[in-house]
């Protein structure tokens, strides 16, 4: 079955980045692309960016420039690291398989990133 | 690209009918058959419950349904029921060639 194991909660100081990563399995890595979303406490779902498994990526403009997103075929994960926190960033984020048409049909379970000095 | 504009919250009693809608622009919704709607109980990850304006994965109940005019999705719930509440959101491919969702709908069930 698939599976998205995001790692474990982290906590971060202001102006520090933070590296999110995403496992994948059950299904073959390079066919499908992987969404990274965030959702701050008590707020809706935003969309951060895409990458394809060769680690072409199409970011969203409020996150260019802090946020850089990779994979690594070898071990079929994927990592999202945003630059330049602010206590805004503290959020719950979440990867999310792309289909391979134009929606999310899998998601990770989420890894809160808490930003506070 | 703005969020896409949803109620904040809708409400049914059990068994009834209720209508979340989704507004977008011609850059999104407008643009493309390329809508999915989700759910989000509290505390969980996001669930996909229709994808490409209205179809149903499977497992999905045939409850959930989708539709779309011009601009504005809508998703309708038909026989509510108690697990049905939860948090509901919309999003759309835009012609930016990134994806948006909307600010999402917290739906009670009465």
């Amino acid at each position: 079955q698939v599976q998205l194991v995001q790692s474990g909660a982290e906590v971060k100081k202001p102006g520090a980045s933070v590296k999110v990563s995403c496992k994948a399995s059950g299904y073959t890595f390079t066919s499908y692309y992987i969404h990274w979303v965030r959702q701050a406490p008590g707020q809706g779902l935003e969309w951060m960016g895409v990458i394809n498994p060769s680690g072409g990526t199409t970011v969203a403009q409020k996150f260019q420039g802090r946020v850089t997103m990779t994979s690594d075929t070898s071990t079929s994960t994927f990592y999202m690291e945003l630059s330049s926190l602010k206590s805004e960033d503290t959020a719950v984020y979440y990867c999310a398989r792309n289909s391979g048409w134009y929606y999310a049909d899998y998601w990770g379970q989420g890894t809160l990133v808490t930003v506070s000095s | 690209q703005s969020a896409l504009t949803q109620p904040p919250s809708v409400s049914g009693s059990p068994g009834q009918s209720v209508t979340i809608s989704c507004t977008g622009s011609s850059s999104d919704i407008g643009n493309y058959n390329r809508v999915s709607w989700y759910q989000q109980p509290p505390g969980t990850a996001p669930k996909l419950m229709i994808y490409e304006v209205s179809n149903r994965p499977s497992g999905v109940p045939d409850r959930f349904s989708g539709s779309k005019s011009g601009n504005t999705a809508s998703l309708t719930i038909s026989g509510l029921q108690a697990e049905d509440e939860a948090d509901y959101y919309c999003s759309s491919y835009t012609t930016s060639r990134t994806w948006v969702f909307g600010g999402g709908t917290k739906l009670t069930v009465l």
